[in-house]
């Protein structure tokens, strides 16, 4: 699920299997990350924050998992459900500066 | 408690024209970010204010400029459109200028330049 070039990556489920979401960061200097989701014409929804001082968080029916050796992060969705459909994008910041995103991961749940 | 909001929704402006894009941040908030973000991409950040300045701005033209209040909304003003310009403008708001400090977002609003 990480981005490649200007293509939105797709990931088809089917309803009540377990979603994973796979974003790649860029600077190792990140110190905190953010899921967010977005449903088609509305603004990115808040999911899950983690900070770079813990590996693994979890939320309801969603853990966020960070590994700062690869520069790795990913959401997984439990029992993915037909509203999980939307675009879902990671997001990271270092220090004070500001919200860096990635170019996001379609996820499709169908019934 | 108001999440946050932006006006207009959508709007349709000719290349050239000029346009104010309106945010109120969630209540209890105080800073307000921007965003564009083109069909199929992520934001990408424009400007953020606090205390009535901006503080950090991303690689933008000087076509971008933004204001905030002393009730901590904020506008975001264009100059010149472009046709590159259509987009969806994304307001955010925070407490406080600090580091892991989450960013809420509004609905948008959606840009046309013709």
């Amino acid at each position: 699920g990480e981005s490649v070039g200007l293509h939105l990556p797709t990931l088809s489920v089917q309803e009540g299997d377990n979603s994973i979401i796979n974003c790649a960061y860029s600077n190792s200097a990140s110190d905190y990350f953010i899921w967010y989701k977005q449903e088609s014409g509305k603004g990115p929804q808040f999911i899950i924050d983690i900070r770079s001082n813990m590996d693994k968080r979890q939320g309801q029916r969603v853990t966020v998992l960070l590994n700062k050796t690869v520069k790795h992060l990913s959401l997984q969705i439990a029992a993915t459900q037909p509203g999980d459909s939307a675009v879902y994008f990671c997001a990271e910041r270092a220090g004070y500066s500001t919200l860096t995103f990635g170019k996001g991961t379609m996820l499709l749940v169908s019934p | 408690d108001a999440g946050v909001t932006q006006s207009p929704t959508h709007l349709i402006k000719t290349r050239g024209q000029q346009v104010t894009l309106r945010c109120s941040p969630k209540s209890g908030h105080d800073t307000v970010s921007w965003y564009q973000q083109a069909l199929g991409q992520g934001p990408q950040f424009i400007f953020q204010y606090y205390e009535e300045e901006e503080r950090q701005r991303g690689n933008f033209p000087d076509r971008f400029s933004g204001h905030q209040f002393p009730n901590y909304s904020s506008e975001l003003n264009v100059n010149a459109l472009l046709l590159g310009d259509s987009a969806l403008y994304l307001c955010a708001s925070s407490l406080k200028l600090t580091s892991q400090e989450t960013q809420y977002f509004g609905p948008g609003t959606r840009l046309l330049v013709l």
